[in-house]
């Protein structure tokens, strides 16, 4: 199975700052990676595909990046509502594998 | 809009059987651009990717939980089904189902765009 990393677990920032999370994946999944979004008690919302592409409407605060094994998801000015859960997931190889999950609090 | 809902019992018997069922409406389960399936989450943890089903019958199963899971589709009633079997406290988690777009040139599940609400199963005697 592939294993997906992500860095930090948790972080705590100010509204308005730029928040960065990382996912490494155990090897090469190509752009083979959705990030998704999880509020309390809330379904996961799928956010970016493909390492870097908007889901249909998808704030522009929203990015990601990366290739390879390192990919980084990017909230450009954090919001209140952006207080949440990030995931990202692998879709290069089967079984579908998910990162630990980031918590984002401010 | 796409919906999705889980139905189900909330509470299993360790060592009984965990059935939930997936009903789907504002799109037909048998698109042929996706799969369906169903990940878990157990409480204050992660998700994990249970499986997939297409509306042929076809399956992807979790290899660590291949022996003990079984998925089947309803075409005509637009329904999806999960059967995990031998269920511990372990199996306690929230379920969600989703749809699951086939991706890449492999023809494979990989993308969950639309979500249900979950269902929550507890494992108790």
């Amino acid at each position: 199975d592939i294993q997906m990393t992500q860095s930090p677990s948790s972080l705590s920032a100010s509204e308005g700052d730029r928040v960065t999370i990382t996912c490494q994946a155990s090897q090469d999944i190509n752009n083979n990676l959705n990030w998704y979004q999880q509020k309390p008690g809330k379904a996961p919302k799928l956010l970016i595909y493909d390492a870097s592409n908007w889901e249909t409407g998808v704030p522009s605060r929203f990015s990601g990046s990366g290739s390879g094994t390192d990919f980084t998801f990017t909230i450009s000015s954090l919001q209140p509502e952006d207080i949440a859960t990030y995931y990202c997931q692998q879709y290069d190889n089967l079984p579908l594998t998910f990162g630990g999950g980031t918590k984002v609090e401010i | 809009q796409l919906q999705l809902q889980e139905s189900g019992p909330g509470l299993v018997k360790p060592s009984q059987t965990l059935s939930l069922t997936c009903s789907v409406s504002g799109d037909s389960i048998s698109s042929t651009s996706y799969y369906w399936g169903w990940i878990r989450q157990p409480p204050g943890k992660g998700l994990e990717w249970i499986g997939s089903i297409y509306y042929s019958g076809s399956t992807y199963y979790n290899p660590s939980l291949k022996s003990r899971v079984t998925m089947s589709v309803d075409t005509s009633k637009n329904q999806f089904s999960l059967k995990l079997s031998s269920v511990t406290a372990a199996d306690a988690a929230v379920y969600y189902c989703a749809r699951d777009l086939i991706v890449g040139a492999t023809g494979a599940p990989g993308m969950f765009d639309y979500w249900g609400q979950g269902a929550l199963v507890t494992v108790s005697s």
